[in-house]
């Protein structure tokens, strides 16, 4: 059974940096695609970008300035960092699965962060 | 850039039969976008229901079902149930390794 787990911060300051990491159980992270995406509240998902396994990234381009996913498969987890971080980015980030045409089959529980002022 | 639409929102009947759409601000959606489907309930991680415009993924009913209808992408819920209630969104694939979410369909069963 896919495990996904998000840890980090949950409040960080205004344009300071976001940082996440998941750690995935029941799987090998040298096998699919991973994935980052956000749900502020009470609005809809926003994907964020993935990677593979070898470092290779893809990244929404409206947040493509201020992201770096990356991996470390010798911890079978990968992370997420975002920059200059203001309100509009307080939101659910979810860890998943997916990437590919084979969709988004497994997702974190996700974890709430607040940007404050 | 693109913007994938959804009906905001929808309602159905217990056991009726309701079409959710996603589509495209410009241009048709087509199987090479690859869409798939999620099932979200408040306080929830999404649930993947249909991957690769009308495969479903394991342990999903075959009441739940996708396809392309015309220029959109669609899901087809067949015999609603209250537990149906949820919000559903699509996602599509819009090339160079970029995906886009819909905004998402709230959908009643009343």
């Amino acid at each position: 059974q896919v495990q996904l787990q998000e840890s980090g911060p949950g409040l960080v300051k205004s344009s300071e940096t976001l940082s996440l990491t998941c750690t995935v159980s029941g799987d090998s992270i040298s096998t699919y695609y991973w994935s980052w995406i956000r749900q502020p509240p009470g609005k809809g998902l926003e994907w964020i970008g993935y990677i593979f396994y070898t470092g290779s990234t893809n990244y929404n381009p409206s947040l493509k300035s201020r992201v770096t996913i990356s991996v470390d498969t010798s911890k079978n987890q990968f992370s997420l960092k975002l920059t200059s971080v203001t309100a509009a980015d307080t939101a659910v980030y979810y860890c998943a699965r997916g990437g590919t045409e084979l969709g988004i089959g497994y997702w974190g529980q996700g974890t709430l962060v607040s940007v404050s002022s | 850039q693109t913007v994938v639409t959804q009906e905001p929102s929808f309602s159905v009947s217990p056991g009726g039969t309701v079409t959710l759409t996603c589509g495209l601000s410009s241009g048709s959606v087509s199987t090479s976008y690859y869409p798939s489907w999620y099932q979200q309930t408040p306080g929830q991680a999404p649930r993947m229901l249909i991957y690769r415009t009308n495969t479903r993924s394991s342990g999903v009913p075959d009441r739940f079902s996708g396809s392309i209808l015309g220029n959109k992408a669609a899901l087809t819920i067949t015999g609603a149930q209250a537990d149906d209630e949820s919000d559903y969104y699509c996602v599509l694939y819009m090339g160079s390794g970029i995906w886009v979410f819909g905004g998402g369909t709230k959908l009643t069963v009343l």
